[in-house]
């Protein structure tokens, strides 16, 4: 069974530049995270997805990040314009119904913001 | 809001046991326990689950006392490949995501 998917595993992009990082869950997993790691922080949980739904956004830093997940499969975060900040990694991860339940995490995405 | 206190780092040889104690004071009823371990440029990956008393699986065992305000994960016989970053969490079901919390984990170090 293939795990959680995270492209592009590495990501440099100038500030004011846009980037969309992609996440495939597990199949048949209703639930996907959003997480990141900044420079010497702890991982922080940005959001979590119900198959198509938010159910909660209250992580994403300011406006600057967009999540989707249409279809209740794959999920992009774009951050559109990227700042120097927002460098770090972002994870994404994914478990069936129950929330909260052992979550499967991806690779993670590094992000690097010149 | 579960908060998690952990030891910043801990070090050992191969072939010893190892005990990382965290403590949550603050656990809710329906609060589960939950150990996640982090290798250099990967994700989390889920290690262990438990309510109370003792879980056991082929990686770890989690004791759990009755109080349940503290969680103890011990690693038996370390190799160099269990040097990684331990997170211990707590939330439950009904909790919000945004609501588990990862901490700073403890670092483990394993020297041959």
């Amino acid at each position: 069974e293939a795990g959680v998917t995270q492209f592009p595993s590495h990501s440099v992009i100038e500030k004011g530049q846009t980037v969309t990082l992609r996440c495939d869950p597990i199949s048949g997993h209703d639930n996907l995270y959003w997480y990141r790691r900044v420079m010497g922080k702890e991982i922080k949980f940005l959001l979590h997805f119900v198959k198509e739904s938010k159910q909660d956004e209250s992580g994403m830093p300011n406006n600057r990040f967009l999540a989707e997940r249409t279809g209740g499969t794959y999920s992009t975060l774009k951050v559109q314009p990227a700042e120097l900040e927002d460098s770090g990694v972002y994870f994404c991860a994914s478990s069936q119904q129950l929330r909260n339940e052992k979550l499967f995490f991806g690779s993670g995405t590094q992000l690097s913001v010149l | 809001l579960a908060k998690t206190t952990q030891p910043i780092s801990m070090d050992s040889y191969e072939g010893q046991e190892v005990n990382i104690t965290c403590s949550h004071n603050n656990i809710a009823t329906n609060d589960y326990i939950t150990w996640y371990q982090q290798f250099p440029s990967q994700g989390p990956r889920f290690i262990i689950q438990g309510y109370k008393t003792k879980v056991t699986n082929e990686v770890a065992s989690l004791f759990i006392p009755a109080d349940r305000k503290s969680s103890t994960l011990s690693l038996p016989r370390v190799s160099l490949s269990d040097t990684a970053v331990y997170y211990c969490l707590v939330g439950s079901p009904d909790s919000s995501a945004s609501k588990i919390i990862f901490g700073s984990g403890t670092r483990l170090s394993i020297r041959p």
